[in-house]
């Protein structure tokens, strides 16, 4: 079967950095995608990933390793607004999203 | 408006109620979604409608049921539920469904079935 596996809770320090692992086993590989959901509100997009490396956009960074099955999330410059849930999602072969439980991620001062 | 609106946000039912979700997108996108969301369980497709055509049931019980009467509009309807379909259920649209596009997400209905 198909899964996304990612920490179901993380917690930082405010002006810290975190990073999110996200493992994945699909049939085939169409990119990643990254989603943030603060509660109560829609997710977000964030970042996508379909070549290895690093994608930097701003405080947010998202890493992709295929033949690891593997990406992360780097969070610098914590605020406390970054309080939320971050979800990760692959497509497969047939361009289907496939999606983590989520990770929240809880921002302390 | 912009983006993707859902109404209503919260809605309460009885089991033997028969209510709708609406959905409405202003981005000019092709492809709209349902999902449900439990809590910490991965978001579940339900339907996607592909240039109003529907492409995509995930047996989904017949208890809801997609509309889709042009690009911009998605309604779920619901009838005869289970206090177990209680979740947020999100709508989202791309530009074209089954590619690299990413999708949009309303803010979701609320619902509790009683």
């Amino acid at each position: 079967g198909q899964n996304i596996d990612q920490p179901t809770e993380m917690t930082a320090t405010e002006g810290a950095i975190v990073q999110i692992n996200c493992t994945y086993q699909t049939s085939g590989f169409n990119g990643l995608f990254w989603y943030q959901q603060h509660a109560g509100e829609a997710p977000t997009f964030l970042s996508y990933n379909v070549l290895d490396g690093l994608e930097e956009k701003g405080r947010f960074s998202s890493f992709l390793s295929r033949s690891k099955g593997y990406s992360y999330l780097l969070l610098k410059e914590l605020q406390m607004k970054d309080s939320a849930s971050y979800l990760c999602a692959v497509r497969d072969s047939n361009y289907q999203l496939i999606w983590g439980a989520g990770t929240k991620l809880i921002i302390k001062p | 408006e912009t983006g993707v609106t859902q109404t209503p946000r919260h809605l309460v039912m009885g089991m033997t109620n028969k209510k709708s979700l609406k959905c409405e997108q202003h981005l000019g996108h092709n492809a709209m979604y349902w999902y449900k969301q439990s809590a910490k369980k991965p978001l579940e497709l339900m339907f996607v409608y592909n240039f109003k055509e529907q492409t995509e049931n995930n047996s989904v019980p017949s208890r809801f049921s997609p509309e889709c009467p042009n690009s911009s509009h998605l309604f779920l309807h619901l009838h005869t539920l289970q206090p177990e379909d209680s979740a947020l259920y999100l709508c989202a649209s791309s530009q074209v469904a089954e590619t690299t596009y990413e999708q949009y997400f309303g803010p979701g209905t609320r619902l509790t079935v009683t």
